[in-house]
């Protein structure tokens, strides 16, 4: 069974600066694909930046990026300079090439932006 | 525009009536899910298609039921809704349903059931 782990369940960050979120990840397969989701209060599920296992180079996406450190199986997103758009839950997600190609959620974390 | 579709938005209903969560995609896409999201427990997988008439149970299958008779189509259906099954539901769609393919999501449907 694969699972994922979301530590903080709040962050909060001024407006302009930089946070970082936390995911792990356990996984038997060795081909999966790692994804961060937003979603803000209008409940909308929105993909944020998507990173494939096998690729050692972190994805990034504009002002999104990830750590993803594979022995340690950690995927941890980073926002630079934020904006009080960026408020939202944001869900770490795992998804492998088995026979059921679901996404496997963590808890979230709820990240609000402070002026 | 290219979407995913869930109806309705909001849907308050008492316990035993039955009711249907419609979901509909117009990107021609093969994989279709059912998930629910739950206040600490992030979005678990009711039930997925991999294409027509294919349909098989996720994490949390108990109380649902679903069909694809059409590709575009995706009704999520609760014979005898509880409760347990007041929920955020979410629709979800992928190209091709394979680890690669990223999933696309409807608005989520707030059910309220008393």
């Amino acid at each position: 069974a694969q699972t994922v782990t979301q530590s903080q369940p709040e962050m909060s960050v001024q407006e302009a600066e930089t946070v970082t979120l936390s995911c792990t990840y356990d996984t038997s397969e060795s081909n999966y694909y790692l994804f961060w989701y937003k979603q803000p209060p209008s409940r909308q599920m929105i993909l944020v930046i998507r990173q494939e296992a096998y690729k050692q180079q972190n994805a990034t996406e504009n002002r999104f990026s990830v750590n993803f450190q594979k022995a340690a199986k950690s995927f941890s997103l980073k926002i630079s300079d934020s904006q009080l758009g960026d408020t939202a839950m944001y869900f770490c997600a795992l998804k492998n090439g088995g026979s059921n190609y679901k996404l496997t959620f963590g808890k979230g974390t709820l990240l609000t932006v402070n002026p | 525009e290219a979407q995913v579709t869930q109806n309705p938005r909001y849907l308050i209903t008492v316990t035993g009536k039955k009711l249907t969560v419609t979901c509909s995609q117009n990107m021609n896409h093969e994989y279709m899910s059912w998930y629910r999201q739950d206040p600490g427990l992030g979005l678990r997988q009711i039930y997925y298609s991999m294409n027509v008439e294919v349909t098989d149970k996720g994490d949390v299958p108990e109380g649902y039921k679903v069909s694809r008779k059409e590709k575009r189509n995706f009704p999520l259906i609760l014979e005898s809704p509880s409760p347990n099954q007041t929920s955020l539901y979410f629709c979800a769609s992928s190209l091709t349903g394979t680890w690669d393919s990223p999933l696309h999501f409807g608005n989520g449907t707030r059910l309220t059931v008393t």
